[in-house]
């Protein structure tokens, strides 16, 4: 059982924007739309912010985008804030053997 | 308002055994699949396990394969993880997590967390 590969960290100043990008395989990501992406501030529960590669839930800022190419999601950060300093994951359905999902490594985001 | 609250952690044994349970509310339990995510200090999220609505079907991780068993009252609105032989690496934060709709394959509400600590 493999995991999906994130940058450790991505940095950006206010208003500016930022991706983070998420890589697998044709086995997960590259074969459905069931990649989800988490933001969770630090000592507190992870939050659901994009779902089916590009939906947000209600309540989720516009700021926050998602996309998929290939193998690889990405969610972008528009506009960033002060409040998104936050890490990431992305997390992919992959009905393998026996597991259903594997969450990527994790990006640790830092605004400047 | 989706409620969920783990309880049953606390320090165990190492080749000990844990029974983690999963009171939920403001939903119509059986109608939704639940999983497990677990944290360990310090790092990222790892997905343990999974039970269907029904009880029909079961997933578990390679990491807790052979170790774990989940299962649920619906009767009770309560789900459960036993991991046995419990290892170091089992240390962690263990979340019970609901997907937005039954059929999605997401993790939209989270329980507050329950800390298992697996040492001698």
């Amino acid at each position: 059982q493999s995991v999906l590969t994130q940058f450790a960290s991505v940095s950006g100043s206010p208003g500016q924007s930022i991706t983070i990008s998420c890589t697998g395989t044709s086995s997960d990501i590259g074969s459905h739309n069931y990649v989800s992406w988490y933001q969770q501030h630090p000592g507190k529960v992870p939050k659901l912010i994009i779902y089916e590669v590009t939906k947000r839930p209600s309540g989720v800022s516009n700021r926050f985008s998602g996309s998929k190419s290939d193998n690889t999601a990405s969610l972008t950060i528009s506009g960033l804030q002060a409040e998104d300093e936050a890490d990431y994951y992305c997390c992919s359905y992959v009905d393998g053997r026996t597991f259903l999902y594997m969450f990527g490594t994790g990006t640790t985001v830092t605004v400047l | 308002e989706v409620q969920l609250v783990e309880s049953g952690g606390g320090i165990f044994q190492p080749g000990g055994s844990l029974r983690l349970s999963c009171a939920a509310s403001g939903f119509t339990f059986r109608s939704f699949e639940m999983n497990w995510v677990r944290q360990a200090p310090g790092q990222g999220l790892e997905w343990v396990s999974y039970i269907s609505g029904s009880a029909r079907s079961k997933r578990y991780a390679d990491s807790v394969w052979g170790r774990c068993t989940i299962s649920r009252d619906n009767s009770k609105n309560s789900m459960f993880l036993q991991i046995n032989n419990l290892r170091a690496e089992d240390t962690a934060i263990y979340y019970c997590v609901r997907p937005s709709f039954g059929g999605q394959w997401d993790f939209a509400y989270w329980g507050q967390g329950i800390l298992v600590t697996v040492s001698s």
